[in-house]
């Protein structure tokens, strides 16, 4: 049972133009999101977070928003740089704060 | 930078070796995570720990995987014996419970059993 689910395993966007990433969750005790971005051969490493009650988070040029009814939070990225691609993860933590449960990834191409 | 640090990056193995992996926390993180990546499930949680105590292994299979901490500085994941359906991506990842840092993830362990 896919608790967090990012439906779009890849994405294509043009340099400077905005990518939008897509993450549901089913849990609705998840109180607390967050998105890693991959690179090959690399570990995940964190990029952006937002609780629960909040419905924005910025920092720089990404943005995530979440729509708690809808149980849909997103990520923007503005401008998009050909350095951007990688794959996105999407996870949640919920209670403890401890267990994250993770997307399964969209992989994320800027093209030139 | 602090970093966690996996080893080794790459083994590969014949099905029913054992299988040792190792990972080194970053330095006064309590709590270690191990993670494997599939195409399907993505990241899947195996089982963690906080102060060298096992809290959750339900993702592990139990009859061949074995976690511990042996120290505070090492954790070992152990398949034995190995299976090809075994073959993934092994993540190490160390952090502080009940905070908003985020966990930091090693670089992995790219394992393949023949």
């Amino acid at each position: 049972d896919q608790q967090v689910k990012q439906n779009s395993p890849s994405l294509s966007v043009q340099e400077g133009r905005i990518s939008i990433l897509n993450c549901d969750y089913t849990n609705s005790m998840f109180d607390y999101f967050l998105w890693y971005k991959k690179y090959p051969a690399e570990g995940p490493t964190f990029l952006i977070s937002i609780s629960s009650i909040k419905d924005k988070n910025e920092d720089g040029r990404f943005t995530v928003f979440l729509n708690k009814s809808a149980k849909h939070l997103s990520l923007h990225i503005v401008p998009s740089q050909p350095g951007d691609s990688a794959v996105y993860f999407c996870a949640a933590l919920w209670g403890s704060g401890d267990k994250l449960t993770f997307g399964t990834g969209t992989r994320l191409a800027v093209r030139p | 930078d602090a970093r966690v640090t996996q080893t080794p990056r790459h083994k590969v193995t014949e099905m029913g070796q054992e299988v040792t992996m190792r990972c080194q926390p970053i330095l006064g993180h309590n709590t270690v995570f191990w993670y494997r990546q599939t195409m399907m499930q993505g990241l899947e949680l195996l089982a963690y720990f906080r102060n060298r105590a096992p809290l959750d292994d339900s993702g592990m299979p139990k009859d061949r995987f074995s976690a511990e901490m042996p120290d505070a500085t090492l954790a070992t994941l152990k398949i034995q014996p190995s299976e090809p359906r075994d073959s993934a991506v092994y993540f190490c990842a160390s952090g502080l419970p009940y905070s908003d840092q985020p966990q930091h993830f090693g670089d992995g362990t790219r394992l393949s059993i023949l």
